[in-house]
């Protein structure tokens, strides 16, 4: 029973580079969740999405970040133009509509140059 | 708007001392949640309070949540090194119809061997 997957573990970037997330949420599991964090910080909220719903966003950056969660497929965080301060570890977590415990998957830690 | 705080932010033991760490949450919960994050890696849930005043033990953990269900600790009897990590406290915020988890800083535990 495969838990919460995220690729890639490590990404690397250059300025006003791209950055694209995944995030296969646990089986059975229709909520998705994205958070950051920044070293020695907390988990900071960023986006709640169902299957083809964003649900909340509001503790995402109006520009340069979106997410989506489509039909088929995994989620997707995706990052325009990074810049430095968008070095984080970003971790997905989903849950069942019956739970409320989110189950986290092994981030993406992301340096941008 | 809705924030959880815990202290302390860091603690430092020797191996078999006891350590505890405080949540507290500016509005009344309905239920508070605590994960650990070792280093390097993600959070894992570890247990979810709901009843005012109830207590739940976990082997060496012992989680209590508040009468007034706005504060809530973790301590931990004679620690292990195996118990080094960050121990967050998370509440849930509905705003807006959705829910989201809001997170505390944590609190790092360094046990000393």
């Amino acid at each position: 029973n495969a838990g919460v997957m995220q690729n890639p573990r490590h990404l690397v970037r250059r300025r006003g580079q791209e950055a694209r997330l995944r995030c296969s949420p646990m089986k059975g599991h229709s909520h998705v969740y994205w958070y950051r964090q920044l070293p020695e910080e907390g988990l900071k909220f960023m986006v709640y999405l169902q299957k083809e719903n964003i649900i909340d966003e509001s503790g995402m950056p109006k520009e340069r970040f979106s997410a989506e969660f489509p039909k088929e497929g995994p989620s997707i965080l995706r990052i325009q133009q990074v810049v430095r301060g968008d070095s984080a570890a970003y971790f997905c977590a989903s849950s069942s509509r019956a739970s409320p415990m989110r189950y986290f998957g092994p981030g993406t830690r992301l340096l941008v140059l | 708007g809705q924030q959880v705080m815990q202290i302390p932010q860091y603690q430092h033991v020797q191996e078999g001392e006891d350590f505890t760490t405080y949540c507290n949450s500016s509005t009344t919960l309905s239920n508070i949640q605590w994960y650990k994050q070792r280093p390097g890696g993600h959070p894992v849930f570890l247990i979810q309070l709901v009843k005012s005043g109830e207590v739940k033990k976990q082997k060496r953990l012992t989680f209590q949540f508040g009468e007034a269900k706005k504060n809530s600790s973790l301590h931990i009897t004679a620690t292990q090194t195996t118990d080094v990590g960050t121990y967050f406290c998370a509440g849930p915020l509905t705003q807006g119809g959705s829910e989201k988890l809001v997170f505390g800083k944590g609190t790092k535990l360094t046990v000393n061997p």
